[in-house]
C-alpha cells in the first residue's frame, strides 16, 4: 500500500537550517507531483511547496519563498524539504502529501487533491 | 487570492445526529478542485471527498459533499463516535488553499 514516512524534524535555533525527508513506497514515485503542507500547533493546514513529476517545476508559499527548497530523488523515491533561515513562525508539523491528478472519463472533469499523507514531522524553532 | 471560510468553527452534536458543515469561497471555484479532509488529534489529514461530491476509497456513505460556485457543504448523515474530528475544505487554484476547519465535537 501507499506509504509516506517523514523524518528529519527536531528542535533548531532561529536562523539555522534543517532538512526533512519523505520516504515513499507502494506507488511509482515519478508519476506524481508531491507537496509539503504544514500545521502550526493548534492551527489549521498551510500549503508550503510543490514539485512536479520530473522535479523541474517548483512553487512555494510566499511565507517560505527564498528560504525553503523542495526537491526529489527519483532513484531513492524520496522527497525533501531544505529549510534555511528558520524562524519561530516555521514551528509546525510538516506533512508530505501525494498530489492526485484524476481524470473522470464519465464527466470529463480532471480532479486534483491530496490523496495520501505522511504521519508528519515536528519542527520546533526555538532558542 | 482565494479564501475559504468554513462555518461554524465548532459544531456540538450528539452521536446519531446529522452534521452540516459549510465552506464558502471568496470567488467561484472549479468543480474539479474542491475537496474535504478529516483530521483526528495527533493524526494526519485523511481525504474524504474530492471534486465536490466524490467519496474517496473506503469512506462510508454517511459522508456526502455538495455545492457549486462559491458554496459547498459536507454532510454527515448520522454521526458515529469515530466522526468527531476537525474537517477542512480545500481548493486548488494557483496553489492549494485550506479553510480554517470545523471541529465536530460530542455534545
Amino acid at each position: 500500500q501507499v506509504q509516506l514516512v517523514e523524518s528529519g524534524g527536531g528542535v533548531v535555533q532561529p536562523g539555522r537550517s534543517l532538512r526533512l525527508s519523505c520516504a515513499t513506497s507502494g506507488f511509482t514515485f515519478s508519476n506524481y507531483a508531491m507537496h509539503w503542507v504544514r500545521q502550526a500547533p493548534g492551527k489549521g493546514l498551510e500549503w508550503v511547496a510543490v514539485i512536479s513529476l520530473e522535479g523541474d517545476k517548483k512553487y512555494y508559499a510566499d511565507s517560505v519563498k527564498g528560504r525553503f527548497t523542495i526537491s526529489r530523488d527519483i532513484s531513492k523515491k524520496t522527497l525533501y524539504l531544505q529549510m534555511n533561515s528558520l524562524r519561530s513562525e516555521d514551528t509546525a508539523v510538516y506533512y508530505c502529501a501525494r498530489w492526485r491528478d484524476n481524470f473522470d472519463s464519465l464527466t470529463g472533469f480532471r480532479h486534483y487533491y491530496f490523496d495520501h499523507w505522511g504521519q508528519g514531522s515536528l519542527v520546533t524553532v526555538s532558542s | 487570492e482565494l479564501v475559504l471560510t468554513q462555518s461554524p468553527g465548532t459544531l456540538s452534536l450528539f452521536p446519531g445526529e446529522r452534521a452540516t458543515l459549510s465552506c464558502r469561497a471568496s470567488q467561484s471555484v472549479s468543480t474539479s478542485y474542491l475537496a474535504w479532509y478529516q483530521q483526528k488529534p495527533g493524526q494526519a489529514p485523511r481525504l474524504l471527498i474530492y471534486g465536490i461530491s466524490n467519496r474517496a476509497t473506503g469512506v462510508p456513505d454517511r459522508f456526502s459533499g455538495s455545492g457549486s460556485g462559491r458554496d459547498f457543504t459536507l454532510t454527515i448523515s448520522r454521526l458515529e463516535p469515530e466522526d468527531f474530528a476537525v474537517y477542512y475544505c480545500q481548493q486548488h487554484g494557483s496553489s492549494p488553499t485550506f479553510g480554517r476547519g470545523t471541529k465536530v465535537e460530542i455534545k
